[in-house]
């Protein structure tokens, strides 16, 4: 079964850190670009990251922008979300999710296809 | 960024009622649209891509259209397991946005 799997969430205190991975399975990993979409307790879905099938493309939301590094180890099959001065307002449930594309007629447009379940991540002291 | 505004912000209705949720970009972003259903505790669902086409094992009486800065998700018959919060996602540009979603409470 294709599917992402995300671990290394937790309680972190405000000012520290977090690396977060997400194992990908059944699927050829180093083909397809990921993203870290987030989710605050009982809010919205936040796109917060981006990163291209060889890593060479990188994307943040200006929330995580110079705190939140995303990475990739394609032999690995693993991405990854390193999160430094974290915040309260970080505290949320952590998503990846597989970018694949759907095209109609000559346009393809970038769709989130598969998700992980999430890890959740909560800052406070 | 780009602003992606949702509405209404949640709804109560009936099974077999219609239903039409709205999504305005803050600048014209084609067809660049997707639609994705949450269900509690779950992760969410792709349901509509390129504004209007429907993503394979997703029922018909979904369907999106719009373009530019307006568009729409329409449920053409309600049925209980559409009971769910629905967000609009743009894929014009990075940053991506989500719409703030639409809750879909039974009545």
């Amino acid at each position: 079964e294709v599917q992402l799997v995300e671990s290394g969430g937790g309680l972190v205190q405000p000012g520290g850190s977090l690396r977060l991975s997400c194992a990908a399975s059944e699927f050829t990993f180093s083909s397809y670009e990921m993203n870290w979409v987030r989710q605050a307790p009982g809010k919205g879905l936040e796109w917060i990251s981006y990163i291209s099938s060889s890593g060479n493309t990188i994307y943040y939301a200006d929330s995580v922008k110079g705190r939140f590094t995303i990475s990739r180890d394609n032999a690995k099959n693993s991405l990854y979300l390193q999160m430094n001065s974290l915040r309260a307002e970080d505290t949320a449930l952590y998503y990846c999710a597989r970018a694949t594309r759907g095209c109609k007629g000559a346009t393809c447009h970038d769709i989130l296809d598969i998700w992980g379940q999430g890890t959740m991540v909560t800052v406070s002291s | 960024a780009i602003q992606m505004t949702q509405s209404p912000s949640s709804l109560s209705a009936s099974v077999g009622d219609r239903v039409t949720i709205t999504c305005r970009a803050s600048q014209g972003i084609g067809n660049d649209l997707g639609w994705y259903q949450q269900k509690p505790g779950k992760a969410p669902k792709l349901l509509i891509y390129a504004a209007s086409s429907l993503q394979s094992g997703v029922p018909s009486r979904f369907s999106g259209s719009g373009s530019g800065t307006d568009f729409t998700l329409t449920i053409s018959s309600l049925q209980p397991e559409d009971f769910a919060t629905y967000y609009c996602l743009q894929d014009y540009s990075y940053p991506r946005t989500f719409g703030q979603g639409t809750k879909v409470e039974i009545k």
